[in-house]
């Protein structure tokens, strides 16, 4: 079946910090990736997507590549700030759903 | 423009009480999904509807669980008889078309089983 983990945090780090998320995925046939975050106290927000092999989707300073050969979404940013304290969710879209990972807790400390 | 509107926002009922959560969709959103966010589950699919149709039911845990979509927009979800570990995070998304467009959430409705 279709399954997504991702590593589990909580993670922190201290501002302007590199981040990186690992997201690998199981799948058949060829599905979209795509993650999420949710601020505290806000609802689920689309960060970034990537729709087929080799695409790398960005926004924000964040940035993930859709890798086929090692079935991995990993996110990664090159400096955070306190204000990207969230939880992030690594989602695989198949057949019209969304399958979500556990989710990862970011903490960036000022 | 607005985006998808979620009603109520916390729902506080007695086990055994029937509750209706009711979602408002971006407008000219064909598709519409609901999910459960819940402690011990994460996120989970319930149901995904294209138009009033609802071609895949196949996450509603129980035939407690129920929805339906009126006039391509509005959707509801009733849960019939609640029981204590119904007590979630009920949120509802939407998106263009379906298939795998990104879909837009909305901020859920906290539900507690008394």
């Amino acid at each position: 079946g279709n399954s997504v983990t991702q590593m589990e945090g909580p993670v922190t780090l201290s501002e302007e910090a590199f981040l990186t998320i690992n997201c690998t995925y199981t799948a058949t046939g060829y599905p979209s990736l795509f993650w999420y975050v949710q601020y505290p106290g806000e609802g689920l927000q689309l960060l970034l997507k990537a729709t087929k092999a080799d695409d790398k989707g960005s926004n924000k300073g964040f940035e993930a590549t859709y890798r086929k050969e090692t079935t991995s979404f990993h996110l990664e940013k090159g400096s955070v700030q306190v204000s990207d304290s969230a939880v992030y969710f690594c989602a695989l879209g198949y057949g019209n759903k969304l399958v979500f990972g556990a989710g990862t807790i970011l903490r960036v400390k000022s | 423009g607005a985006g998808v509107s979620q009603s109520p926002s916390n729902k506080v009922t007695e086990k055994g009480k029937d509750v209706e959560l009711r979602c408002d969709p971006i407008s000219g959103h064909t598709a519409l999904y609901w999910y459960r966010q819940s402690l011990g589950q994460g996120l989970e699919f319930l149901i995904y509807f294209q138009g009033n149709s609802a071609p895949d039911k196949s996450g509603l845990p129980s035939d407690r669980f129920s929805a339906e979509r009126t006039g391509g927009s509005v959707s509801t979800l009733t849960i019939q008889r609640t029981q204590q570990e119904d007590s979630a995070v009920y949120l509802c998304a939407s998106s263009t078309t379906g298939g795998n467009q990104p879909q837009h959430f909305g901020d859920g409705t906290r539900l507690s089983i008394l």
